[in-house]
């Protein structure tokens, strides 16, 4: 089985501030994880996933996470923010083969001027 | 990038009729396509998996007789809603699997649709 765990249910920011969401899983195979971006009425976006390789990964707009095994985390990063990332960022984790996708319970991002 | 549509984007209803809502992957095949339910504020719930040329695999909880789902090709599952009660209304989002290699592993990626906001009145 496996689950994901965001403990933020909402993160407040400033314009330009920097800002992490975390996210931590648990899961008794190895993983693919994945962030998702939901804006207000409409679906999710891929924003990044982690599959192997550099534990590292980034998406086109500034958003970074790292995949840390040994503390099961996958956080979310932006060194500055803008007025328009606010939205519901969800983490979620995948098995290999046909396992389902499990979600996190999402983290509101809210950034104001 | 691969894209999955949903329509109607939203829809209101009376209580007492049944909702048809179309998934579709617009440029890869899905034998297997999801319908989730998101509640406002909350995560997405997953209600069934789709499967093409087969039934549906429903989450405990979810009941089949009120939640048709039909899987009838390669690129268009339909969530039917009947006899819908406004506690049904909701927003329905789904996805489609798509595959991808992850090194020797494959891994399934899942590709989601726009939603659709059901109102019952």
């Amino acid at each position: 089985a496996q689950s994901v765990t965001q403990l933020d249910s909402q993160v407040p920011v400033f314009e330009e501030a920097p800002v992490e969401l975390r996210c931590n899983y648990s899961s008794s195979v190895s993983v693919y994880l994945f962030w998702y971006v939901q804006y207000p009425n409409q679906g999710l976006q891929l924003l990044l996933k982690y599959l192997s390789g550099s534990t590292l990964v980034e998406s086109i707009n500034g958003f970074e996470a790292e995949f840390n095994k040994s503390q099961t985390s996958f956080h979310l990063r932006k060194p500055s923010v803008h007025i328009s990332d606010t939205a519901e960022y969800f983490c979620a984790v995948s098995g290999s083969g046909y396992s389902t996708l499990t979600f996190g319970k999402g983290t509101m991002l809210l950034v104001s001027p | 990038g691969a894209v999955v549509s949903q329509h109607p984007s939203r829809v209101i209803c009376k209580s007492g009729t049944s909702v048809k809502i179309e998934c579709r992957s617009l440029d890869f095949q899905a034998t297997t396509m999801f319908w989730y339910r998101q509640f406002p504020k909350k995560s997405l719930m997953l209600m069934a998996t789709s499967n093409e040329g087969s039934k549906a695999t429903y989450e405990q909880g979810v009941e089949k007789d009120k939640f048709l789902i039909n899987h009838a090709s390669l690129t268009l599952s339909t969530l039917t809603v009947t006899s819908a009660h406004p506690e049904d209304s909701s927003f329905y989002i789904c996805s489609a699997r798509d595959w991808g290699l992850a090194g020797r592993d494959t891994y399934n990626e899942q590709f989601f649709g726009p939603g659709t906001r059901l109102t019952v009145l």
